[in-house]
């Protein structure tokens, strides 16, 4: 079946620093691939997302590329804010008849720190 | 901008009792989805409605849970006799159309199921 794999966290940054979170998946056939947001005490925000080999999605300042040959969609950032901290969640999103369901990595914790 | 509400924000049950988890999805949405996210683990898919039927359920989403979508907007969630292990965050989520799995799922705020 599908699954995803996130490096684990909490990941501690200072402010500008680098960002890169790790996601791998397995699926069968074309996935598209999401990253996803959740602030302290809200929802699931999409961040990005990209639908086909070698797209790349961008948002924030936030960029992933879907590479297909190491089946990968990592999450990077340049500089980050403190504002970006939050848990981030890779999922992968397969048409599967008349549903699609999102299968989720098990997040990662960003804490940025002045 | 649309977005998905949920009602209640916080929900606290006995073992045992019915409860109910109310959403409002996006207008023009035509699939909706439930998922859950137990304290500390990761978000869960548990059934996926299509005109007006479920397209699709995981293995969590037993004969104690149940959806529907009684008029034109709400769509809800019950689980007719809770357990302890049903203590979770509870998302509802709609999107436009599947288009393959491209679709972007928007997510409402959740509600937070305590079951004691």
């Amino acid at each position: 079946g599908n699954s995803v794999t996130q490096m684990e966290g909490p990941v501690t940054l200072s402010e500008e620093a680098f960002l890169t979170i790790n996601c791998t998946y397995t699926a069968t056939g074309y996935p598209s691939l999401f990253w996803y947001v959740q602030y302290p005490g809200e929802g699931l925000q999409l961040l990005l997302k990209a639908t086909k080999a070698d797209d790349k999605g961008s948002n924030k300042g936030f960029e992933a590329t879907y590479r297909k040959e190491t089946t990968s969609f990592h999450l990077e950032k340049g500089s980050v804010q403190v504002s970006d901290s939050a848990v981030y969640f890779c999922a992968l999103g397969k048409g599967t008849g008349g549903g699609n369901k999102l299968t989720f990595g098990t997040g990662t914790q960003l804490k940025v720190e002045l | 901008e649309p977005e998905v509400t949920q009602t209640p924000s916080h929900q606290v049950t006995q073992m045992g009792q019915e409860v109910i988890l109310r959403c409002v999805p996006i207008s023009n949405h035509l699939y909706f989805y439930w998922y859950r996210q137990i304290l500390g683990q990761k978000v869960e898919f548990l059934v996926s409605f299509y005109n007006n039927e479920i397209s699709e359920k995981s293995e969590i989403f037993d004969d104690q849970f149940s959806v529907e979508r009684p008029d034109g907007s709400n769509f809800t969630l019950k689980i007719r006799s809770t357990k302890l292990e049903d203590s979770a965050m509870y998302f509802c989520a709609s999107s436009a159309s599947l288009r393959g799995g491209q679709e972007t799922q928007y997510f409402g705020p959740g509600t937070r199921l305590l079951v004691l």
